[in-house]
């Protein structure tokens, strides 16, 4: 079901350290997962994405691991940097439907 | 990535009247698009799922006579905030793409109600 949080988990890191963020989903019946990001004030931007037939995924300094069997998920971000600094959250899609499950968010801080 | 539009950034309304707010897919066509909601540190909370030519479907607690959508075009979805309270204060996402694949997502608007 859909996640409500009293605050954000904060995750600080320095800059140029490597962010590893986590996400417990919900469903075992999902089947395709995001991270985005969201910056304050702005709509959340595509990450990266891995669908539940794959375990990794590779991007541009990201990189998504996904384990089904205990319905987990993380984000690795590489040589962190300033304009990381957001709140990141990852969704799932159950797949039979477009809609989206979001997770309840990790707020990254960057600091020189 | 594909872009979504929303307008108004922002609004600010008495206690009682309606507001609208618009989200257009400028490159895509969108047969479904979805409204969410977020309030300060919290999460995205979906609230229905905007169908081009059809009725929205909402999620469970979401009042439908309340939020009236209204997907007019595979462009355009507009969500109307009726008799606004303050407790409706909010920022307001809208998000389109297609059948199990990325969404996108527009700037959001923040609503308050006085």
């Amino acid at each position: 079901g859909e996640s409500v949080g009293l605050h954000l988990p904060t995750l600080s890191v320095q800059e140029g350290d490597n962010s590893i963020i986590n996400c417990a989903y919900s469903n075992s019946a999902s089947d395709y997962f995001i991270w985005y990001k969201q910056e304050s004030g702005k709509g959340p931007q595509f990450i990266i994405d891995i669908r539940s037939n794959m375990d990794k995924r590779q991007g541009q300094r990201v990189t998504v691991l996904l384990n089904k069997t205990v319905k987990h998920l993380s984000l690795q971000i590489a040589a962190t940097q300033p304009g990381d600094s957001a709140v990141y959250f990852c969704a799932e899609n159950l797949g039979k439907t477009d809609k989206l499950i979001f997770g309840t968010g990790t707020r990254l801080q960057v600091f020189p | 990535g594909a872009v979504v539009s929303q307008h108004p950034s922002w609004v600010i309304c008495k206690s009682g009247t309606s507001v609208k707010i618009e989200c257009r897919s400028l490159d895509f066509q969108a047969t479904t698009m979805f409204w969410y909601r977020q309030f300060p540190k919290q999460s995205l909370m979906l609230m229905a799922t905007s169908n081009e030519g059809s009725k929205a479907t909402y999620e469970q607690g979401v009042e439908k006579d309340k939020f009236l959508i209204n997907h007019a075009s595979l462009t355009l979805s507009t969500l109307t905030v009726t008799s606004a309270h303050p407790e409706d204060s909010s920022f307001y996402i809208c998000s389109g793409g297609g059948v199990g694949e990325e969404q996108f997502f527009g700037p959001g608007t923040r609503l308050t109600v006085l």
